[in-house]
């Protein structure tokens, strides 16, 4: 099956710095990589994703980036804020088009935004 | 759109008692539905797929009869976790989908077993 691995586990910056979260997948078949925020206690809540088809994807100060051959993809967030603080989840799935497809997490990072 | 509640937020049980938390998709029709357990500082593991009207396919190492999984509608999967013990306890996420679009996830029920 499907094989997420993560790092770093965890991320301590400085306001206004950038922050960079890496992912490698096993399963040359995953061709949809969501990105999750979690808070303590809450749900995870999808702040980007990206399908295979695309190299990169940016959504204001969010932004992620796929490299198929090498099977890793990247999350780069820039500018960061207090309110960034949190847990960030990356996942690896077969075709989110498609029904039952499941979601293999990574291990999570911890990021933490220092004022 | 596309709202997933779950209920209850939380609960206490003894342990040997079962305990049910259901998961509900509230504006959409779910084809599918996953159950997830995170045990704290940990990442989510899947449990469960469910289709509606069909039984739940169970991830290596997770008991069928420990944890049972009821998806009886297309907005409706129940979580049944039988003779529950301490190590049971965890946060037990949901998520619902329907065709071409991604996982929705519920609040999560926190369950402690004494």
């Amino acid at each position: 099956g499907e094989n997420v691995e993560q790092h770093p586990s965890t991320l301590s910056v400085q306001e206004g710095d950038s922050a960079v979260i890496k992912c490698t997948y096993s399963d040359s078949a995953s061709n949809y990589f969501p990105w999750y925020k979690q808070e303590l206690g809450k749900r995870p809540q999808l702040i980007i994703d990206i399908r295979s088809n695309v190299g990169e994807k940016k959504d204001q100060r969010i932004a992620v980036t796929l490299n198929k051959t090498a099977k890793h993809f990247s999350l780069h967030i820039t500018e960061t804020q207090p309110e960034d603080s949190a847990v960030y989840f990356c996942a690896a799935s077969k075709d989110p088009g498609g029904g039952g497809n499941k979601l293999t997490f990574g291990t999570g990072t911890q990021l933490k935004v220092e004022l | 759109g596309a709202v997933v509640s779950q209920h209850p937020s939380w609960v206490i049980c003894k342990s040997g008692t079962s305990v049910k938390i259901e998961c509900r998709s509230l504006d959409f029709q779910a084809t599918t539905m996953f159950w997830y357990r995170q045990f704290p500082k940990q990442s989510l593991m899947l449990m469960a797929t469910s289709n509606e009207g069909s039984k739940a396919t169970y991830e290596q190492g997770v008991e069928k009869d420990k944890f049972l999984i009821n998806h009886a509608s297309l907005t409706l999967s129940t979580l049944t976790v039988t003779s529950a013990h301490p190590e049971d306890s965890s946060f037990y996420i949901c998520s619902a989908r329907r065709r071409g679009y991604e996982q929705y996830f519920g609040p999560g029920t926190r369950l402690t077993v004494t």
